[in-house]
């Protein structure tokens, strides 16, 4: 099962415009990050926020994470067609003996930026 | 240099066949991580290895499904007596150590398709 969900399931925006997306999450976690994913193939890590962070910058992507409320956002300033992908926020729980650093993703959101 | 490389691109199958799917890590990346993703959903953890042990196998849907990292580098995701609802991209994914905070680094998958 999937550890939490991600708001909007679909965002359409045009060239130039911010996108938001959100995360929500169930359990207490290590860090929360993100990744994009083009054609349902490979994913590419974009941004990794410790869970004493607040907020964290890398290029046109900002991430804030509120580990009270269980959430995390993502925005892309300026979006670009190239930013035309799935982004999922993905959690590395706290306190499972030998978990490792397994992943639990949610469910994406979907991204079309249109030119 | 190079990054996770998973072999076949894409498997198609019959059911109640046995299959295996391929991945090699970064060279040198100790662990090493099993996930599956069916459409339109994000991807779900299977197994994961520390060196040669599978150190998590808590994410295998059942008997059928087996992994095997024999040297501590390649792995093979083994699946006996594929049925339908098995089709979905096998995603494998490495990083240098386990711990909280060293990113996976992902393959494209393996898109398995069961008949």
């Amino acid at each position: 099962s999937q550890q939490g969900e991600e708001d909007p399931q679909a965002l359409s925006i045009q060239e130039g415009e911010n996108a938001t997306m959100n995360c929500s999450y169930k359990t207490s976690i290590n860090n929360l990050q993100w990744y994009r994913q083009n054609s349902g193939r490979g994913l590419v890590h974009l941004i990794l926020i410790r869970s004493n962070e607040r907020e964290k910058h890398s290029g046109r992507l900002r991430v804030t994470l509120d580990t009270s409320k269980k959430s995390s956002s993502l925005l892309i300033t300026a979006s670009r067609a190239a930013d035309t992908a799935s982004y999922f926020c993905a959690t590395d729980a706290t306190g499972i003996k030998a978990a490792g650093n397994k992943l639990t993703f949610g469910g994406g959101t979907r991204v079309l930026v249109k030119p | 240099g190079a990054g996770v490389s998973q072999t076949p691109s894409n498997k198609v199958t019959e059911k109640g066949k046995y299959v295996e799917l391929r991945c090699d890590p970064i060279s040198g990346h100790t662990a090493l991580y099993w996930y599956r993703q069916s459409l339109g959903q994000g991807p779900e953890f299977l197994i994961y290895f520390q060196g040669t042990g599978a150190a998590d196998d808590s994410g295998l849907p059942n008997d059928r499904f087996f992994a095997v990292r024999p040297e501590g580098s390649v792995s093979t995701l083994k699946i006996q007596r594929t049925e339908r609802g098995d089709s979905a991209v096998y995603l494998c994914a490495s990083s240098l150590i386990s711990g909280s905070y060293n990113e996976q680094f992902f393959g494209p998958g393996t898109r398995l398709t069961v008949l």
